[in-house]
């Protein structure tokens, strides 16, 4: 069984650039969700990916936007990079949209605006 | 809207002693409830959950939590610590209503296990 797995692990960005980053799910989960992590802060929902579709979305601009594939794999693209938006930025996957069980983390991607 | 609350930054233990991390929630309609843990540089692991049912919920690493529903609290608790314990907790919350996951955590404890 394949866990989840990011990419890239660390990048660093100058303000007002764009950034790509990726998510392959675990194995068998077809809903992928994405969480930024600053420091010393709990993660914060930014979205979650269902059947290639955003089904719910946190209190983030439309600048932070996605995709998910057929094969559940997803991607987080964040537009016009303030400073505010350096982070862990986190990749979850899970069996169902809406299920109760628990979320399988990647181990992020470290991104620096500068 | 739903919220957690873990008010202790960091909790210091000594090796061998019991330990308690403590998160308390609030959320509309009976609440998903969960512990993760991370170490440094790396995602969070799934510790344990309640959902419904026994109060008290055991998990992973010996690991076990109390739901309190009329303290809206889920208490994090382990009868011996372990040096290798020491991180980054977070209690989360999540409506059980809703077509999607929208998890909420809190700012997490730091858990230091003292030799």
């Amino acid at each position: 069984e394949t866990g989840v797995t990011q990419s890239p692990t660390h990048l660093i960005k100058t303000r007002g650039q764009q950034v790509t980053l990726r998510c392959s799910s675990q194995s068998g989960h077809n809903t992928v969700s994405w969480y930024q992590q600053a420091l010393g802060q709990g993660p914060q929902f930014i979205f979650q990916y269902y059947r290639e579709e955003e089904n719910g979305r946190g209190n983030f601009p439309p600048r932070f936007s996605g995709l998910q594939f057929p094969n559940y794999s997803s991607e987080l693209n964040v537009n016009a990079l303030e400073l505010d938006d350096s982070a862990l930025y986190l990749c979850a996957s899970s069996l169902d949209r809406s299920n109760t069980g628990e979320l399988f983390f990647g181990e992020g991607s470290r991104l620096t605006v500068l | 809207a739903q919220s957690v609350a873990q008010p202790e930054d960091q909790v210091n233990v000594a090796e061998g002693n019991p330990l308690t991390v403590k998160c308390t929630y609030s959320v509309s309609g009976n609440p998903y409830l969960f512990w993760y843990v991370q170490y440094p540089n790396r995602g969070l692991q799934f510790l344990l959950k309640y959902i419904t049912g026994d109060n008290l919920v055991k998990g992973s690493y010996g690991f076990e939590a109390e739901f309190n529903k009329s303290q809206t609290s889920f208490h994090l608790k382990k009868p011996s610590a372990l040096v290798s314990d020491s991180a980054l907790y977070f209690c989360a919350v999540r409506a059980p209503s809703g077509g999607y996951q929208k998890v909420t955590f809190g700012t997490g404890t730091k858990l230091q296990v003292i030799p």
